[in-house]
């Protein structure tokens, strides 16, 4: 089955500094990738996605990059602000499976100030 | 709109006790799952149900039930609580299949398992 490794598990950047966080996926059906923010104590909210049909999306601060080949995907969150602070989760899925997403085990972003 | 809402919000079992954790959404959506979020864990998929009268096993389905009681209402139960199943408990809701539609999570239930 499906395995995400997210890297890595704590990233303390600046504020105004960029932040890229990585994930690799295992299996080569996945074609649907997302992140999701969670603050604290709060559910998970989506702010990006991916599909495996193209290799970058943009929306404002953040981006994030597909390479299919090594099956492996970023997120960039550029000019980071205090409010870029919480944990972020990647996914993956194939769209012919049951539903099923795999998600990352986390990457906690601290801005600093 | 509440969107997808989650009861209780809190809640402390001893081991053995059983529960149904309630989730219910406003917004005609079609599918819905439950989720365990352990600390340094992404989520984990323990049912879903893609439509109202089915549901199917997640990643991580032993020790729960599941009942999707109408298009509105999916409830998780635990039968005979143990302290693995300490977690917080996510349900979520989409129009379509997630990935081809946005899903939404509900606030989270932290059960604790004494």
């Amino acid at each position: 089955g499906e395995n995400v490794e997210q890297h890595p598990s704590t990233l303390s950047v600046q504020e105004g500094d960029s932040a890229v966080i990585k994930c690799t996926y295992s299996d080569s059906a996945s074609n649907y990738f997302p992140w999701y923010k969670q603050e604290l104590g709060k559910r998970p909210q989506l702010i990006i996605d991916i599909r495996s049909n193209v290799g970058e999306k943009k929306d404002q601060r953040i981006a994030v990059t597909l390479n299919k080949t090594a099956k492996h995907f970023s997120l960039h969150i550029t000019e980071t602000q205090p409010e870029d602070s919480a944990v972020y989760f990647c996914a993956a899925a194939s769209l012919d499976s049951n539903y099923q997403l795999i998600w990352g085990a986390g990457t906690k972003l601290i801005i600093k100030p | 709109n509440a969107g997808v809402t989650q009861t209780p919000k809190f809640q402390v079992l001893k081991t053995g006790q059983s529960m149904t954790l309630q989730c219910a959404q406003d917004m005609n959506h079609n599918s819905m799952y439950w989720y365990r979020q352990d600390p340094g864990m992404g989520l984990r998929l323990i049912y879903y149900s893609a439509s109202e009268g089915t549901t199917d096993k997640g990643e991580v389905p032993n020790g729960y039930n599941v009942s999707r009681l109408n298009k509105r209402e999916f409830s998780l139960r635990l039968e005979s609580a143990a302290p693995s199943q300490t977690s917080v408990y996510f349900c979520a809701s989409s129009e379509g299949r997630w990935g081809d539609t946005e899903a939404f999570f509900g606030q989270g239930t932290r059960l604790t398992v004494v």
